[in-house]
């Protein structure tokens, strides 16, 4: 699985936009994205996933760029709750000489801070 | 939460007495996974199963091990604690199969604590 590089922190301002940046530039063309966040003392929380389209949910936005080797997760109006590590993942598919039944690889992910 | 339910949330115990732990999900779901969280090291796999009776070892399962009986219970167990086992320990489940479903639900986590 391709390596993901996040910086170690950031800092966003309640109600604005978070944009939370992920390089990996290794990526292969079967390698999804997957984006989770753990707050403090709690499991860790999927949040979103996409393999070369913009995706959104209720909770965020995806966004990948044309070669695919960096994405951008936007929390698009962040409140204090948002306030959590957030960890970017890049797994191959299934059946697609990826790590055997979906093991996921977190790395040290970025702090994000939502000051009031 | 996916119906995932950890117990006990927090245990303290002596070195070299055996602990288990209990993962139970109401979802039927087929795929299973421990993982244990420690400062700097982020999430690491401990063991996985992939149904019932069929398990098998990630990254870090020295002195662990694990069963599954039934689908909905994924039991860790150290066979004798030791202080480095002390831990934050997860459960997770896996939502979902085929290319890109790979969405993981974790349990709220157990505080092990072994002196």
């Amino acid at each position: 699985d391709a390596k993901t590089t996040q910086p170690t922190s950031m800092d966003c301002a309640e109600g604005r936009a978070a944009n939370l940046p992920c390089n990996h530039s290794t990526i292969s063309g079967n390698e999804y994205v997957y984006w989770y966040r753990q707050i403090h003392s709690q499991g860790p929380q999927y949040i979103i996933h996409g393999l070369k389209n913009n995706e959104t949910n209720e909770m965020a936005s995806l966004i990948i760029t044309e070669d695919r080797k960096s994405s951008t997760l936007i929390l698009p109006h962040a409140t204090l709750r948002d306030t959590a590590v957030y960890y970017c993942i890049v797994r191959k598919a299934d059946g697609a000489g990826g790590t055997s039944y979906g093991k996921l690889t977190f790395g040290q992910g970025t702090i994000l801070t939502v000051h009031p | 939460d996916a119906g995932i339910t950890q117990s006990p949330r927090h245990k303290v115990t002596e070195t070299g007495t055996p602990v288990t732990l209990r993962c139970h999900q109401t979802e039927n779901h087929r795929y299973m996974y421990w993982y244990r969280q420690d400062p700097g090291h982020g999430l690491r796999l401990i063991h996985y199963s992939y149904g019932v009776k069929d398990t098998d070892k990630g990254e870090v399962s020295d002195g662990y091990s694990v069963s599954r009986s039934k689908t909905e219970d994924f039991l860790l167990t150290l066979e004798s604690a030791t202080s480095s086992q002390t831990s934050v320990y997860f459960c997770a489940i896996r939502s979902g199969s085929g290319s890109g479903k790979n969405i993981q639900y974790f349990g709220a986590g157990t505080r092990l604590s072994v002196l």
